[in-house]
């Protein structure tokens, strides 16, 4: 039963422009999540996050939205940088403990 | 400030024998998580520590145990391995105690079970 969704498992986007990346989760009691980037050969590195009680977090080019009645965040990328080029993954956590993952999105920014 | 560190970076091991993968948390953390990262999905939750007790447990058998020392730093151990085990092991350390503390992790260990 995957909790967390992302049904793209790749994007193209050109340098400079806006990369949208999008994450489905089924379960209300989620109420603090994460965007995470992950190069091959490296751990996921931490991205951004976002609790349930704000719709929107900005951190430099990384935003975050959050669509509680929709049980859908996005993470927008702008401008796109080839060093974007990444699989990106988003989590979710209801207790604080455990973590649920998406199956990722492979970021690829064409230069 | 120290990352989360994990060794060994790959392991080679036979089916039904026993594997200790080893994580140092990130400095200022208390909490360690473990993850298991098969090839083509997200990272999913072994279990988490703090304060050396398991504090959390996903889907996965008691064959998988873990400890958690003074110096916050971990182990996975896994016993009687099988085919399916084989996948990268993510450790990872957070703040409990600061709500809503994001997971850092360490560059995995990667485990092939033949």
């Amino acid at each position: 039963d995957q909790q967390v969704k992302q049904n793209s498992p790749s994007l193209s986007v050109q340098e400079g422009r806006i990369s949208i990346l999008n994450c489905d989760y089924t379960n209300s009691m989620f109420d603090y999540f994460l965007w995470y980037k992950k190069y091959p050969a490296e751990g996921p590195t931490f991205l951004i996050s976002i609790s349930s009680i704000k719709d929107k977090n900005e951190d430099g080019r990384f935003t975050v939205f959050l669509n509680k009645s929709a049980k859908h965040l996005s993470l927008h990328i702008v401008p796109s940088q080839p060093g974007d080029s990444a699989v990106y993954f988003c989590a979710a956590s209801a207790v604080g403990n455990q973590f649920y993952f998406g199956t990722g999105t492979s970021l690829t920014v064409i230069p | 400030e120290t990352g989360v560190t994990q060794s060994p970076t790959h392991l080679i091991k036979t089916r039904g024998q026993q594997v200790t993968l080893r994580c140092s948390s990130q400095s200022g953390h208390n909490t360690v998580s473990w993850y298991q990262q098969a090839l083509g999905q997200g990272p999913q939750f072994i279990f988490q520590y703090y304060r050396e007790e398991e504090n959390g447990r996903g889907n996965f058998p008691p064959r998988f145990s873990g400890l958690q020392f003074p110096n916050y730093s971990s182990e996975l151990n896994v016993n009687a391995l099988e085919l399916d085990d084989s996948a990268l092991y993510l450790c990872a350390s957070s703040l409990s105690g600061s709500y809503n503390s994001p997971l850092h992790f360490g560059n995995g260990t990667r485990l092939t079970v033949t």
